[in-house]
């Protein structure tokens, strides 16, 4: 079972809507969380990490939030663009784990004009 | 120098043929990994060097992969008597580890390059 689990799958919406994006993680100890945002056949691009202590955090128009208690995170996107149009990868890092990363499975969002 | 890059970004190859693929880190940083992607899910990590030395290796990296990283900078990794199961894309990241623990990179960022997509036919 993977130990980080990401939700919904897919996600259709019309541009300048919002959403949000779930995850759910296992990973024990925890020591942060990235979310990356992947364009089609790229590699994937950090948007925000937080650590232990920290429970939202913000670049533009995305806003993390993090929950280590109940080891939920969630990514705000507002007023959607176009070229938001990506996966988008919920990563943990565990604690002394050597910088190995567990990645979600990633929500695919499609921004429709 | 702004990023990680990987060469060649697109690879297809018959079934048996070797590969290799070549990945030039972010100069300053020490750490550089190998994960794999395949289509609709996550990177899955393969291996990872601090300088020249591997320090870890998944159960994914099978005998027929193996990874260098010769004189601390950049990386290959190869595919041998490569299977359609292999195909996918392969992703090269770097890092700057400040201290031995450094929290999965947490102070010092994570880049990723853009990826080699391997095609087996």
């Amino acid at each position: 079972k993977n130990q980080v689990e990401q939700s919904p799958q897919s996600l259709i919406i019309l541009e300048g809507k919002n959403c949000t994006l779930q995850c759910n993680y296992t990973v024990s100890p925890f020591s942060n969380l990235r979310w990356y945002k992947q364009d089609t056949g790229r590699g994937p691009v950090s948007l925000t990490i937080m650590t232990f202590s920290e429970n939202t955090k913000s670049n533009g128009r995305y806003t993390a939030t993090l929950d280590a208690d109940t080891k939920q995170s969630s990514l705000h996107i507002t007023a959607s663009q176009l070229s938001d149009s990506a996966s988008y990868i919920c990563v943990v890092s565990k604690r002394n784990a050597g910088n190995m990363l567990t990645f979600g499975g990633g929500t695919r969002l499609m921004v429709k004009p | 120098d702004t990023g990680v890059s990987q060469d060649p970004r697109h690879k297809i190859t018959k079934r048996g043929q070797n590969v290799t693929f070549r990945c030039d880190p972010i100069s300053e940083h020490n750490r550089l990994y190998w994960y794999r992607q395949t289509l609709g899910q996550g990177p899955e990590f393969l291996t990872y060097f601090q300088n020249e030395a591997q320090l870890e290796k998944s159960r994914l990296l099978s005998d027929r992969f193996s990874a260098e990283r010769p004189k601390g900078s950049f990386s290959t990794l190869e595919i041998q008597r490569t299977e359609q199961g292999d195909s996918a894309m392969y992703l090269c990241a770097s890092s700057l580890a400040l201290s031995w623990e450094d929290e999965g990179g947490a102070k010092s960022g994570y880049t990723f390059g853009s990826g080699t997509r391997l095609t087996v036919v």
